[in-house]
């Protein structure tokens, strides 16, 4: 009954490849993001929806597109993988309000 | 822009003795948040503060805001190999986003 779930752990791949990360959340929350953690585990947020909106969409390579399906849903594809896009990628969601985030276990995003 | 700068970023802790991790911010928040992190983990949630002089504790750690100087000082009592991790503060910022710190690695050495 994992609470927010990412799939796959561990993505090793060459450049120029495309790429997806899938990530669910079954809490009911109606905002989920997605965060890059650089190897300095430096952590800066990427993108946010709010019931299927995008709400957050920060200085982000136009390679990296977001999508939800649904509001238990975002779903991060990466096209024209570039060597610095090796990170550990982060799912999280939360409730409106003050309540903490909640984050999946992140991608581990390694570029050959 | 919010920016939120924590201190020190590393941190040697001997066991049995008291320290704390400091967290400055820039512009004023409703809310603040400690994590934890493990190596190769996820974050954890530890503690929510809402209000000036909101203060929560949960075993050796004890945090505390200060929305007047815009601080927040996480409080680690006779430290214990098992905190060893990275801390991280995140101040929140309009209603969803979160800008956090770069974390404070932690290490209790015997």
């Amino acid at each position: 009954d994992t609470a927010v779930s990412q799939t796959p752990k561990y993505l090793v791949t060459q450049m120029g490849n495309d790429k997806s990360i899938k990530c669910e959340q079954n809490l009911g929350h109606d905002t989920m993001y997605w965060y890059k953690q650089d190897s300095k585990k430096f952590l800066k947020i990427m993108f946010s929806y709010n019931n299927k909106e995008l709400i957050i969409n920060e200085t982000v390579p136009n390679r990296f597109s977001p999508k939800s399906p649904d509001k238990a849903h975002l779903n991060l594809h990466i096209n024209s993988l570039e060597l610095g896009d090796s990170a550990v990628y982060f799912c999280a969601s939360s409730d409106r309000g003050h309540q903490p985030q909640h984050f999946g276990d992140g991608t581990r995003l390694s570029i050959l | 822009e919010l920016k939120v700068e924590q201190n020190p970023l590393f941190l040697s802790m001997q066991e049995e003795k008291n320290y704390t991790i400091y967290c400055n911010y820039s512009t004023t928040s409703d809310r603040l948040y400690w994590y934890r992190q493990d190596p190769g983990k996820s974050l954890e949630s530890l503690f929510v503060l809402l209000s000036n002089g909101a203060v929560k504790q949960e075993g050796r750690l004890m945090a505390s805001l200060d929305t007047k100087a815009r601080l927040s000082t996480l409080h680690i009592t006779a430290a214990v190999h098992d905190l060893s991790a990275t801390y991280f503060c995140a101040v929140g910022e309009g209603s969803y986003q979160l800008t956090f710190g770069k974390g404070t690695k932690l290490s209790v050495i015997p």
